[in-house]
């Protein structure tokens, strides 16, 4: 069976700090993978989506990036936090051909100090 | 520019009352409209998506392209819906086929 994994699952880290977050998926290939930030009264929002690896699309421009270096890893990158960057932050993934049903990680949360 | 608005963040009901949690949503094109439930301690999946027309847990929903709504209905509701409600739209062309844009939620209480 298919899972995804996130970590780390909580992160304190200071403001012009990098920050790497990564999500693995396991028992697919080629998944669609999304990273999302979860911020309470503001839903969900799709910061970047990933086809295949190398390809990355993204939706909201910011202080982030990311990066697919192998089929099944997607990470979230900053070289430099804002205090804004604080959140819950949840990577996904979906097969291509049900790419409307989503898989959701645990999620990390990133607090900015 | 696709968007999915749902209007109440917290819905409070009692037990054995029916439950409506909206969604309205703006795309230009013929949309997917899906709901996705994410229980106290547990991760966001799928509940439902309105092509199937099928009723999970109780809940049903319908799209109605004329109101651009696709709310969430159950007759009679349990405590343990209780859980935070997204509604999320797909749209039908180029990359956002990949997509799902989702509304900000709902947090729906069910009291004994």
């Amino acid at each position: 069976s298919q899972t995804i994994h996130q970590w780390p699952a909580t992160l304190v880290q200071p403001v012009g700090s990098p920050l790497s977050l990564e999500c693995t998926v396991e028992g697919t290939s080629n998944p669609n993978l999304y990273w999302y930030r979860q911020a309470a009264g503001r839903g969900l929002q799709l910061l970047f989506y990933s086809v295949g690896i190398g390809q990355i699309s993204s939706e909201v421009p910011q202080n982030l990036s990311a990066s697919r270096p192998q089929d099944r890893q997607f990470i979230l990158s900053s070289k430099k936090l804002l205090l804004s960057d604080s959140g819950f932050y949840l990577c996904a993934w979906s097969g291509d051909s049900r790419a409307y049903e989503q898989y959701f990680g645990p999620g990390t949360r990133l607090t900015v100090t | 520019a696709q968007r999915v608005t749902q209007p109440e963040k917290l819905l409070s009901v009692f037990k054995g009352a029916p439950v409506e949690l909206k969604c309205n949503y703006s795309y230009s094109g013929s949309p997917e409209l899906f709901w996705y439930v994410q229980y106290s301690r547990q991760r966001l999946q799928l509940l439902l998506r309105h092509i199937s027309r099928e009723s999970i847990k109780g809940f049903t929903a319908d799209l109605n392209k004329g109101e651009t709504s696709f709310h969430l209905k159950k007759p009679f509701a349990q405590e343990e819906d209780s859980a935070m409600y997204y509604c999320a739209l797909r749209g039908n062309s180029g990359g956002s086929n990949y997509k799902l844009t989702f509304g900000k939620g709902t947090l729906l209480t069910v009291n004994p």
